[in-house]
């Protein structure tokens, strides 16, 4: 079945660092792909997404881009700060029209200052 | 705009012990809902959805069941809770037709089964 994998965790940087958190899939058609990020103790909130291959979703200084040819959706960040401190999620839905998303197991991030 | 509630935020229960958490939508009318399970170390697993009032379909079998009374009303249930029914509920709400649109989650309950 359609399924996601991310990276283990946590993923521990030092404030300004270059952070990538990988994530691969697997599906039989073509899905969307989301990212969604967890701060402690509250609910999941969407970060990013793209509908289609080569598309690049971006957000607050996020950015990741879908490969089709790896099947990948790797998330990355060019100078990460303390607040981003949270849990990463990647997901995919298979567009079937009533959206089931597929979780990864997600990947906690520490950025200390 | 809209929103979503989720209560209560934290539970302790002991292993037979019956469960009811609720979930409510504001400010959208016929919304899909999840309920969606994060147990330690694991993704997110999607337990129910719903497309309308008194539609349920369940995806994976367990002792735990849903319900929608309401249009904007989600409630998660047990008779018995298991040991293994411990982990962090997730209820969430996307509107109807829009594909490729994101999933609105709450806040979160988190379950322990003592």
């Amino acid at each position: 079945g359609d399924s996601v994998t991310q990276m283990e965790g946590p993923v521990t940087l030092s404030e300004e660092a270059f952070l990538t958190i990988n994530c691969t899939y697997t599906a039989t058609g073509y899905p969307s792909l989301f990212w969604y990020v967890q701060y402690p103790g509250e609910g999941l909130q969407l970060l990013l997404k793209a509908t289609k291959a080569d598309d690049k979703g971006s957000n607050k200084g996020f950015e990741a881009t879908y490969r089709k040819e790896t099947t990948s959706f790797h998330l990355e960040k060019g100078s990460v700060q303390v607040s981003d401190s949270a849990v990463y999620f990647c997901a995919l839905d298979m567009n079937t029209g009533f959206q089931k998303l597929v979780f990864g197991t997600g990947t906690r991030l520490l950025v200390s200052p | 705009s809209q929103t979503i509630h989720q209560w209560p935020a934290t539970l302790v229960q002991p292993v037979g012990s019956p469960l009811s958490l609720e979930c409510t939508v504001e400010g959208t009318s016929n919304p899909n809902l999840y309920w969606y399970r994060q147990a330690a170390g694991r993704g997110l697993q999607l337990l129910f959805y719903s497309v309308g009032i008194g539609q349920i379909s369940s995806e994976v079998p367990q002792n735990l069941s849903a319900s929608r009374p309401q249009d904007r009303q989600f409630i998660l249930s047990s008779k018995k809770l298991l040991l293994s029914d411990s982990g962090f509920y997730l209820c969430a709400w996307k509107g109807q037709g829009k594909y490729n649109s994101p999933l609105h989650f709450g806040n979160g309950t988190r379950l322990t089964v003592t």
